[in-house]
């Protein structure tokens, strides 16, 4: 069964800073991994999805890592706006489901 | 190109009532996939389908629970004699029909039970 715990929990930066959100994942055997904002009381928006043969992919001030044999995925965002507040989560797909870990709940100060 | 769609986007049920939810994917989309988020818990898969096949519902509750995706029209996920634990947000998923590929979420339903 996949575990997926994502570190911190929260954080809480001013405006302009580089964000690193860490997901790490128990099950290397993945298809792929997919990275995901939700705010609240909406659905999930996807921010970037890695293959499992790729190493990193990048959308404009995003930017993921993927090392596949450690289980680890980090989500990296560029020069923080009061826009990125919200809750990011890392999903590791075996085959067709995806594992949620908690997330990241992000709060970029104005 | 629309998104996934699901409605109804908010459902009240008194206990012992029936709830519908439905799901239509994306446009060109024929896999669907069933997400619940209970509260203060991650998102859970429930079930996989194409159309007209269940291809896994391993994540689903044995009892009450069931999912359909017919040839014509939306998914649905109906939960039978809902009970208070039923209550959260149900997302629903679609990819094209590519193995690995992205998941794209609809904007949930969130069921509360009375």
């Amino acid at each position: 069964k996949q575990e997926v715990t994502q570190i911190p929990a929260a954080l809480s930066v001013p405006e302009g800073e580089n964000l690193v959100l860490n997901c790490s994942f128990t099950d290397s055997a993945i298809y792929n991994l997919q990275w995901f904002r939700q705010d609240p009381g909406k659905g999930l928006t996807s921010l970037l999805l890695i293959q499992s043969s790729q190493r990193e992919q990048t959308s404009g001030r995003l930017n993921a890592s993927l090392d596949k044999s450690s289980g680890r995925s980090t989500l990296y965002i560029a020069a923080s706006q009061p826009g990125d507040s919200a809750t990011y989560l890392c999903a590791p797909a075996n085959d067709y489901k995806l594992s949620f870990g908690a997330g990241t709940t992000v709060t970029v100060r104005a | 190109n629309a998104g996934v769609m699901q409605n109804p986007r908010h459902l009240v049920r008194r206990r012992g009532q029936e709830a519908r939810l439905r799901c239509s994917p994306m446009k060109g989309h024929s896999h669907v996939y069933w997400y619940r988020q209970l509260p203060e818990e991650g998102l859970k898969f429930m079930v996989y389908l194409q159309k007209e096949n269940i291809i896994d519902e391993s994540g689903m509750p044995k009892e009450r629970f069931s999912a359909e995706f017919p040839k014509e029209g939306p998914s649905i996920l109906r939960i039978q004699q809902v009970v208070r634990g039923d209550s959260a947000a149900y997302f629903c998923a679609s990819s094209p029909p590519v193995a690995g590929d992205e998941q794209f979420f609809g904007p949930g339903t969130r069921l509360t039970v009375l």
